[in-house]
């Protein structure tokens, strides 16, 4: 079975500065899918990013970008210009070819990083 | 509001009651998920329907019973739950199996048991 770890409960990160979450996953499989989703104090999860794992090239979204390490089995996340609307959990996501009845897929994720913005 | 609607927001019952939460997507998806969120933990997915099929996930207790009618509602059916039960859960659809776009989440319902 996938397994996703998220090794920091916590971080914090002073606003326009840079903060990196980091991700390891455990899978069999060769080809899959890793998320980041946030979710705000509103509770609603949201997608942030997404990587393909055959895609060598590093994802990115605006002020959000991905180092991903295949070999390493390491999928972190990178956030620029840290701004206080980013306060929220963060969490990391798998999503593997294992297919679970009538053209669905798991969705595996970690325990979550509570990340904190300081003014 | 993402396009998932979760109903209530939150809900506190009695270990003998009976209740129901509810989840509606207009997005089109072909497939909705529950996920229980309690701290500390992983989302645990409870249950997936994926064009109106089941797939069940056994570890689930059986005072737990999802239902879906048509492709844009789901239900989760609450009976005899336990203090332990108290989380977040959270109903999620996708397209395609999310591979694209991911899952649209609701914003949840926060359930206390009594």
């Amino acid at each position: 079975a996938q397994t996703v770890t998220q090794s920091q409960p916590e971080m914090s990160v002073q606003e326009a500065e840079t903060v990196t979450l980091s991700c390891t996953y455990d899978t069999s499989e060769s080809d899959y899918y890793l998320f980041w989703y946030k979710q705000p104090p509103s509770r609603q999860m949201i997608l942030v990013i997404r990587q393909e794992a055959y895609k060598q090239q590093n994802a990115t979204e605006n002020r959000f970008s991905v180092n991903f390490q295949k070999a390493a089995k390491s999928f972190s996340l990178k956030i620029s210009d840290s701004q206080l609307g980013d306060a929220a959990m963060y969490f990391c996501a798998y999503r593997g070819l294992i297919y679970s009845g009538a053209g669905s897929y798991q969705l595996t994720f970690g325990k979550g990083t509570k990340l904190s913005v300081i003014p | 509001e993402t396009g998932v609607t979760q109903t209530p927001r939150h809900l506190v019952m009695g270990m003998t009651n009976k209740k129901s939460l509810k989840c509606e997507q207009h997005l089109g998806h072909n497939a909705m998920y529950w996920y229980k969120q309690s701290a500390k933990k992983p989302l645990e997915l409870m249950f997936v329907y994926s064009l109106e099929e089941r797939v069940e996930n056994n570890s689930v207790p059986s005072r737990f019973s999802p239902e879906c009618p048509n492709s844009s509602h789901l239900f989760l059916h609450l009976h005899t739950l336990q203090p332990e039960d108290s989380a977040l859960y959270l109903c999620a659809s996708s397209q395609d199996g999310g591979t694209v776009y991911g899952y649209t989440f609701g914003s949840g319902t926060r359930l206390t048991v009594v």
